[in-house]
C-alpha cells in the first residue's frame, strides 16, 4: 500500500539554524501539507500546497518557514532560524482530489524536530 | 468547518466493541465527518468519513443520525492495537488543498 515516507526520523539542531525536513508524498496525489504537534498539544495545520504554489497556509507559517517540491518526488518545508518553540513533530501529508475518496489526506510518520 | 465535541477519554475491553460519540451540531448540509486516529505520536491515520448515510469500511463503521448533529464510529472488535486518539472532523465536501482542524479527540484505551 502506497505510504507518505518522510526523512529524517529525528532531527537535532541548535537554536538558530536551519533545517529542512523531507517528505515524499504518496505518487499520484496532488496537493502536499504539512502540520506539526508540539509535544502534548493538538495537530496544527501549517500549509497546503498544490501546482507550485500556497493554497493556503496558517498563522504559525510565517516568513521564517518556506515549502518546496524540487523535483517530481519531495516536498520540503525549511526553517530558515529555528527557534525553541519549533521544537514539534512535524507531519508530512497528500491526496489526491480526484479519488474515490474525496480528498484524504494521508499523513506520514513525521520529524521529530528539537531546537536546543 | 464546524466545530466538534468528543469525550476526552474512553475505556473499551479488548475483543468489544468500541463506540466513539462526536457532537457536531452546527454541521453544515456540505460538510462531511471524518474520522482519523492517532496511535502515541504518529502520523494521524484516516478510517472514515460520511455525509449523511452510514458508512463501513475494513477498520470501522460509520454512524451519523438522521439530523447529522452527531455520529458515532464503532470499532466492531477492539483490540489492544486500537489504543489510540480518535479525532472527529468535519470538514466541507472536496474542499481540498484546505487544512484539517484537529480537536483534542477522544483518548481511546483498550485493556486486555
Amino acid at each position: 500500500e502506497p505510504e507518505v515516507t518522510q526523512t529524517p526520523s529525528h532531527q537535532v539542531t541548535q537554536m538558530g539554524q536551519e533545517v529542512i525536513l523531507r517528505c515524499v508524498p504518496i505518487s499520484n496525489h496532488l496537493y502536499f501539507y504539512w502540520y506539526r504537534q508540539i509535544l502534548g498539544q493538538k495537530v496544527e495545520f501549517l500549509v497546503s500546497f498544490y501546482n507550485n504554489e500556497i493554497s493556503e497556509k496558517s498563522e504559525i507559517f510565517d516568513d521564517q518557514f518556506s515549502v518546496e517540491r524540487p523535483d517530481g518526488s519531495n516536498f520540503t518545508l525549511k526553517i530558515r532560524s529555528t527557534k525553541l518553540e519549533d521544537s514539534a513533530m512535524y507531519f508530512c501529508a497528500s491526496s489526491d482530489p480526484g479519488s474515490i475518496f474525496q480528498e484524504t489526506q494521508y499523513f506520514g510518520p513525521g520529524t521529530r524536530l528539537l531546537v536546543l | 468547518d464546524a466545530k466538534t465535541t468528543q469525550p476526552p477519554s474512553m475505556d473499551c475491553a479488548e475483543g468489544r466493541a468500541a463506540n466513539l460519540p462526536c457532537n457536531h451540531s452546527t454541521i453544515s448540509g456540505n460538510e462531511y465527518v471524518y474520522w482519523y486516529r492517532q496511535i502515541h505520536s504518529q502520523g494521524p491515520q484516516y478510517i472514515i468519513h460520511g455525509l449523511k448515510n452510514n458508512e463501513t469500511n475494513e477498520m470501522a463503521s460509520l454512524i451519523i443520525t438522521e439530523d447529522r448533529k452527531s455520529s458515532t464510529l464503532i470499532l466492531p472488535h477492539a483490540t489492544l492495537r486500537d489504543t489510540a486518539v480518535y479525532y472527529c472532523i468535519v470538514r466541507v465536501f472536496n474542499n481540498a488543498g484546505n487544512m484539517l482542524t484537529f480537536g483534542g479527540g477522544t483518548r481511546l484505551m483498550v485493556k486486555p
